[in-house]
């Protein structure tokens, strides 16, 4: 089945840029997400590609898709305190509309 | 900003009970979703409810799980005999349609504890 994997933690300075790195199995993905989980609040959909693009950009956000290495990375421009969270790396593909999960990566940001 | 809410925000057990989680999804949403998360491990699917019927479902969702939408406003997931590998934040999820671009939107997540 499909699976997808990322790494637990990753801890910044506030400033810098993060990268979240995450890869699947499934070659015939069409759809990949990351989704951001706050304390206490539910899974949020930050953004998403198409498996036909290899990046998009939304303000601080940079999505690289990279389709023969099954890889995807989420890019966070000038992280704050404020984007300490979980990130839940996820994907889709076929006919199912229920996106398959990773772990989340706790990204921690400190001063 | 509508929000999916979800009660309680943590439950504690003893195995072999029945547990009740509860959910109100957005007002407007005709899909409702239940995900799981055992500590540690990946968020996944149990099962999606459209039009008072489950529309999917995955290998976790055995006998021992139910869902229901009662009234107009309340989405609840039944676990009839509790074990100790249960143990999980459960996620309920709406969205207003089905596609994989129509946003689900989470709520908080019960913690399920089962003793």
């Amino acid at each position: 089945g499909e699976d997808v994997e990322q790494s637990l933690f990753l801890s910044v300075r506030e400033g810098d840029s993060s990268v979240i790195n995450c890869t699947y199995t499934d070659s015939s993905s069409t759809y990949l997400y990351w989704y951001k989980q706050e304390p206490g609040a539910g899974l949020q959909l930050l953004t998403y590609i198409f498996s036909n693009m290899d990046m998009k950009q939304d303000q601080r956000l940079t999505v690289l898709l990279n389709k023969k290495d099954k890889h995807l990375s989420l890019r966070i421009a000038d992280t704050q305190t404020g984007d300490s969270a979980i990130y839940f790396c996820a994907e889709s593909s076929g006919g199912s509309y229920i996106p398959t999960f990773g772990r989340g990566t706790s990204l921690i940001v400190h001063p | 900003e509508p929000e999916v809410t979800q009660t309680p925000s943590h439950q504690v057990t003893q195995m072999g009970q029945e547990v009740i989680l509860r959910c109100v999804p957005i007002s407007n949403h005709l899909y409702f979703y239940w995900y799981r998360q055992i500590l540690g491990q990946k968020v996944e699917f149990l099962v999606s409810f459209y039009n008072n019927e489950i529309s999917e479902k995955s290998e976790i969702f055995d006998d021992q799980f139910s869902v229901e939408r009662p009234d107009g406003s309340n989405f609840t997931l039944k676990i009839r005999s509790t074990k100790l590998e249960d143990s999980a934040m459960y996620f309920c999820a709406s969205s207003l349609a089905g596609g994989r671009l129509d946003t689900q939107y989470f709520g908080p997540g019960t913690r399920l504890t089962v003793l």
